[in-house]
């Protein structure tokens, strides 16, 4: 069964600090991966996915993942974080081509001035 | 283009009422899925059609119904509402299943029922 895992419920981070927002995952077969970003009352808002090739992706507002086989991770991470960073994070996986995706339970960045 | 819509944005209903949420998209996508996210358990599946005229269940179906009118609109309904469906529910579209394409989602329907 595929599982998707955030072990942190809140990182906090001082403004201009690097940020990272931890996810490890389970599935059989080749995984594909998504970092969301939810803004309160809002709608989820896709920041960056990885299927396939290179380890390291780029995404929206200077976020990027990097894919990590062997450790079954894809940790999402900011060289510069920002207060408007401050949003609650999802990471979500699926395998095959069912239209299924599992979101982990999300991890809450407050970042501070 | 106005993305994902959904209606109500707010609802109340006594248990054993019926509801139909509402969700249309206008970026010609193929696939469309139903959420409910609930604190502390992410988004889990409730329903999703990968292309017109096919729907398929999630990881929690029950209790649910959904129907895909057309390409454009993808509706849930409960027809004998309980607490344990008090959630926020998001509809999502995507051009494809899930493999290469991202999803778009809705701004939410927040439901309480009483």
């Amino acid at each position: 069964a595929q599982s998707v895992a955030q072990p942190e419920d809140q990182v906090n981070v001082a403004e201009g600090n690097p940020l990272t927002v931890k996810c490890t995952y389970s599935v059989s077969g080749n995984p594909y991966l998504f970092w969301y970003v939810q803004y309160p009352n809002r709608g989820l808002q896709f920041l960056l996915k990885y299927i396939t090739g290179d380890n390291l992706v780029k995404g929206s507002y200077g976020f990027e993942a990097e894919f990590n086989k062997s450790q079954t991770s894809f940790h999402l991470k900011k060289p510069s974080a920002l207060v408007s960073d401050s949003a609650l994070y999802f990471c979500a996986v699926g395998s095959g081509n069912t239209g299924k995706l599992i979101f982990g339970q999300g991890t809450t960045l407050q970042v501070k001035p | 283009n106005a993305g994902v819509t959904q209606t109500p944005k707010f609802q109340v209903l006594k248990t054993g009422q019926s509801m139909t949420l509402q969700c249309a998209q206008d970026m010609n996508h193929n696939s469309m899925y139903w959420y409910r996210q609930d604190p502390g358990m992410g988004l889990r599946l409730i329903y999703y059609s990968a292309s017109e005229g096919t729907t398929d269940k999630g990881e929690v179906p029950n209790g649910y119904n959904v129907s895909r009118l057309n390409k454009r609109e993808f509706s849930l309904r409960l027809e004998s509402a309980a607490p344990s469906q008090t959630s926020v529910y998001f509809c999502a579209s995507s051009e494809q299943t899930p493999r290469y394409y991202e999803q778009y989602f809705g701004p939410g329907t927040r439901l309480t029922v009483t």
